[in-house]
């Protein structure tokens, strides 16, 4: 079975700061990861995936995540926090390419001026 | 490009009643899933369509089915309606092909209340 665990569930930093939004899996086979980000009440958006290659994936609004295969983590990253990022995170892990994707419980990201 | 839509974005409910959300997924996209999101929640897998048929589902009772239709759009049913049934309701697609990984594209959701 796989699995995902997001450790924090909020995230305070300081606009300007750098962020960082904590994700380990559990997976069998090879991993297929992924970030979205959920505003108030609406879907989920995708920012970024890995799925083999370059351990360090860079996605939308200047995000980027690090795979770390001997940690079975990958952390969501930005050099600089905007308050506009505050929102809530989460990490998934997919079964192979077509199958269903387990998501974590979500980080609230907060982003103070 | 036609992002994913759900219909309704809200819906009160009575326990035992019954219930079916519509979606209508991305222009080119074959594969259509449902989640479910509780309060303070992941969302939860309830299972997934690809070419008109289930290919995988999650930890959810035979209440919850769904259907895809030809063009893609998908509808997902629940039968006797529990209060723990109320959450927010996810329709994803994506596109399935040979040597890609789609991600997911979601709509924003049907809010379902069970009272």
């Amino acid at each position: 079975a796989q699995s995902v665990a997001q450790p924090e569930d909020q995230v305070n930093v300081a606009e300007g700061n750098p962020l960082t939004v904590k994700c380990t899996y559990s997976v069998s086979g090879n991993p297929y990861l992924f970030w979205y980000v959920q505003y108030p009440n609406r879907g989920l958006q995708f920012l970024l995936k890995y799925i083999t290659g370059d351990n360090l994936v860079k996605g939308s609004y200047g995000f980027e995540a690090e795979f770390n295969k001997s940690q079975t983590s990958f952390h969501l990253k930005k050099p600089s926090a905007l308050v506009s990022d505050s929102a809530l995170y989460f990490c998934a892990v997919r079964d192979g390419g077509a199958g269903k994707s387990t998501f974590g419980d979500g980080t609230t990201l907060t982003v103070k001026p | 490009e036609t992002g994913v839509t759900q219909s309704p974005t809200h819906l009160i409910k009575t326990r035992g009643q019954q219930v079916t959300l519509r979606c209508s997924s991305q222009s080119g996209h074959n594969t259509v899933s449902w989640y479910q999101q509780a309060l303070g929640q992941g969302p939860q897998f309830i299972f997934q369509y690809y070419r008109e048929e289930e290919n995988g589902r999650g930890n959810f009772p035979p209440r919850f089915s769904g259907l895809q239709f030809p063009n893609y759009s998908s509808e997902l049913n629940v039968n006797a309606l529990e209060l723990d049934d109320s959450a927010l309701y996810l329709c994803a697609s994506s596109l399935v092909q040979q040597g890609a990984t789609s991600p997911l594209h979601f709509g924003n959701g049907t809010r379902l209340t069970v009272t």
